[in-house]
């Protein structure tokens, strides 16, 4: 299957700043890319959509201005946490698709581990 | 609403005996079905998915999944479980502009 890689795979940040998580499709385009939110012990969350060249969409109660998404290219999608606090402490994951047919799949990120202190 | 439905939060099974894991959703049209496993720290690996066709699917690492429309179920088998198999499995549907729908997930336990 498609390769998908994040980046870091775990931070460490204090309260207040930010971190940005980097998702890269590394062997095919990725038209559309998610990023999810997992809570210890529990499902994934969907935060976000975001399509190359336009503006994520976001899920009912997720914050855009505190998560900010950017799909610069097809390769290539950007979570900021924004003004990090300890409640943002959370696996996030990615995923990639490329649909280009019905029968496309998405394939995800081994996740980022973030701590806020 | 579309959603889906693990009734089994952890399920212990001993080594070399079968897996049955329990999918069950609710959604209007043709369904596009998946199977994911996710071991500690790590991200998602699909294990197999059914979009049409044939309703018993194969996947990888020797498990398959059968589609009953008539139930709206999509369960995860395997005849012979091994200890590497230990892991959280997620059934998931996708619902519209291609959002993937997740159960909450069965915690499977392998006794040696």
């Amino acid at each position: 299957g498609a390769v998908v890689s994040q980046h870091p795979s775990r931070v460490i940040c204090k309260s207040g700043t930010s971190v940005k998580i980097e998702c890269r499709s590394l062997d095919f385009q990725a038209t559309t890319m998610f990023w999810y939110r997992q809570f210890p012990k529990k499902s994934l969350m969907l935060m976000a959509t975001s399509n190359e060249g336009s503006k994520a969409t976001y899920e009912q109660g997720v914050e855009k201005d505190k998560f900010l998404i950017n799909h610069a290219s097809l390769t290539l999608s950007t979570l900021t946490v924004t003004s990090a606090h300890p409640e943002d402490s959370s696996f996030y994951i990615c995923s990639a698709g490329s649909r280009q047919s019905s029968t496309d799949t998405q394939y995800f990120g081994p996740g980022t581990r973030l701590t806020v202190l | 609403a579309q959603s889906v439905t693990q009734p089994d939060i952890h399920i212990t099974v001993s080594e070399g005996a079968s897996l049955e894991l329990r999918c069950n959703y609710s959604y209007g049209a043709t369904p596009y079905l998946f199977w994911y496993v996710q071991s500690p720290g790590q991200g998602l690996q699909l294990l197999l998915k059914y979009f049409s066709g044939d309703t018993l699917v194969q996947g990888i690492k020797g498990f398959e999944a059968e589609f009953k429309r008539s139930q709206s179920s999509f369960n995860l088998r395997k005849p012979s479980v091994h200890w590497s198999d230990a892991a959280e499995y997620f059934c998931a549907v996708e619902g519209s502009s291609y959002k993937l729908i997740f159960g909450s997930g069965t915690r499977l336990l392998v006794r040696p």
